[in-house]
């Protein structure tokens, strides 16, 4: 059975303090993995795809990586506008849905 | 591109009335769509899958007499609640992918039943 895991559950940075948030995920072929942010009370908003080990995407002051086992979130010094709830989502090979973790809520104090 | 649309955004309604919620993608045919409900602090729960044209597949523990979802076309899906009652108050989310990579996520209907 596809699984995703998330940690932190939650993280409070300073603005400006980088930090990396954790998807671990065990999966029967990794088809995606997949990061969404969503804001209190909105629908999630797509951040980035990562297909294969190795593969790295970046979007302002995010970058995202993946490995066999796990990806990561990198965030660069960050704002207060990038505080949110942090998805981490896969799609294996076999089967049509997808499998999202629990999140990790950032909070980025001014 | 990808926009996914949801309609009605916001609604309260009285115990044992039906309440549809519509998803559009706006600007794309999406080959399947999901529908999630999302508990206050936690993350997205499926309820069902849909595909243009065919029978919706559950979630083990998702009554599909409760939630009936249809999926008319390839830019629109509606979920159903019928018959609500309080405990069904939640926070709906419905998304829709073109090519099964990315999903693309609506806006999300709170719905509350008094």
């Amino acid at each position: 059975e596809d699984q995703v895991t998330q940690s932190p559950e939650a993280l409070r940075l300073q603005e400006g303090e980088s930090s990396s948030l954790n998807c671990s995920y065990t999966v029967s072929g990794l088809r995606g993995l997949f990061w969404y942010r969503q804001d209190p009370g909105k629908g999630p908003e797509f951040l980035f795809t990562l297909y294969s080990a190795g593969e790295e995407k970046e979007k302002e002051r995010l970058k995202a990586t993946l490995t066999k086992k796990e990806s990561f979130l990198h965030i660069t010094a960050p704002k207060p506008e990038d505080s949110a709830t942090y998805l981490c989502a896969v799609h294996g090979n076999y089967g049509q849905n997808f499998v999202f973790g629990p999140g990790t809520r950032l909070s980025v104090l001014p | 591109g990808a926009v996914v649309s949801q309609h009605p955004s916001r609604v309260i309604c009285k115990s044992g009335t039906s309440v549809k919620i519509e998803c559009r993608s706006l600007d794309f045919q999406a080959t399947t769509m999901f529908w999630y409900r999302q508990f206050p602090k936690q993350s997205l729960m499926l309820m069902a899958t849909s595909n243009e044209g065919s029978k919706a597949t559950y979630e083990q523990g998702v009554e599909k007499d409760k939630f009936l979802i249809n999926h008319a076309s390839l830019t629109l899906s509606t979920l159903t609640v019928t018959s609500a009652h309080p405990e069904d108050s939640s926070f709906y989310i419905c998304s829709a992918t073109r090519d099964f990579d990315e999903q693309f996520f609506g806006p999300g209907t709170r719905l509350t039943v008094l």
